[in-house]
């Protein structure tokens, strides 16, 4: 069946660095795939998304590019910040309308000034 | 995105009662409703998926007569947990579709503490 797989948290950074949070994926046909963030005490928001192999989705500084080859979602930002902090979970979407969105187990980051 | 509402936002009942979890779609026609639940540091677990009119399906796991989902029209569905106990303690939310491809949206969340 279909699944995600994101590392494990929590990641804790400082302030400006790189961040990169890896997603990977198992699934039949052309999955969409996305990246979710929820903010403490609040509901999930969409942060990007692709829907076709080599598609890169990018908001608020961060990016993921679709590759097909290494079935990944990689989630990067080149310098993070304090309000970034949340959890971020990685989910897909099967090619067929009307299924649900798979998610990750989800990573916390953690970033301090 | 679509504007989704939840309501309430935060319930705290006694072990026993039963409570109601109201998913509103305010922008768009959701023919399909899935209902997920998240554990406190867990991801989101889908519990049914409902289609408007229909019974709702309900993944492995999830008792139905425990957990009663209405999805009489396209605007509103609703999940009632009967007889709740601590252990369905959780965040529960619910996420609207129009049934086209990648249109998922998802509401705020109902957090929903029994006692």
């Amino acid at each position: 069946g279909n699944s995600v797989t994101q590392m494990e948290g929590p990641v804790t950074l400082s302030e400006e660095a790189f961040l990169t949070i890896n997603c990977t994926y198992t699934a039949t046909g052309y999955p969409s795939l996305f990246w979710y963030v929820q903010y403490p005490g609040e509901g999930l928001q969409l942060l990007l998304k692709a829907t076709k192999a080599d598609d890169k989705g990018s908001n608020k500084g961060f990016e993921a590019t679709y590759r097909k080859e290494t079935t990944s979602f990689h989630l990067e930002k080149g310098s993070v910040q304090v309000s970034d902090s949340a959890v971020y979970f990685c989910a897909l979407s099967a090619s067929q309308a009307g299924t649900a969105l798979i998610f990750g187990k989800g990573t916390t980051l953690s970033v301090s000034s | 995105g679509a504007v989704v509402s939840q309501h309430p936002s935060w319930v705290i009942c006694k072990s026993g009662t039963s409570v109601k979890i109201e998913c509103r779609s305010l922008d768009f026609q959701a023919t399909t409703m899935f209902w997920y639940r998240q554990f406190p540091k867990q991801s989101l677990m889908l519990m049914a998926t409902s289609n408007e009119g229909s019974k709702a399906t309900y993944e492995q796991g999830v008792e139905k007569d425990k957990f009663l989902i209405n999805h009489a029209s396209l605007t509103l569905s609703t999940l009632t947990v009967t007889s709740a106990h601590p252990e369905d303690s959780s965040f529960y939310i619910c996420s609207p579709s129009s049934g086209k491809l990648n249109e998922q949206f998802f509401g705020p969340g109902t957090r929903l503490t029994v006692l």
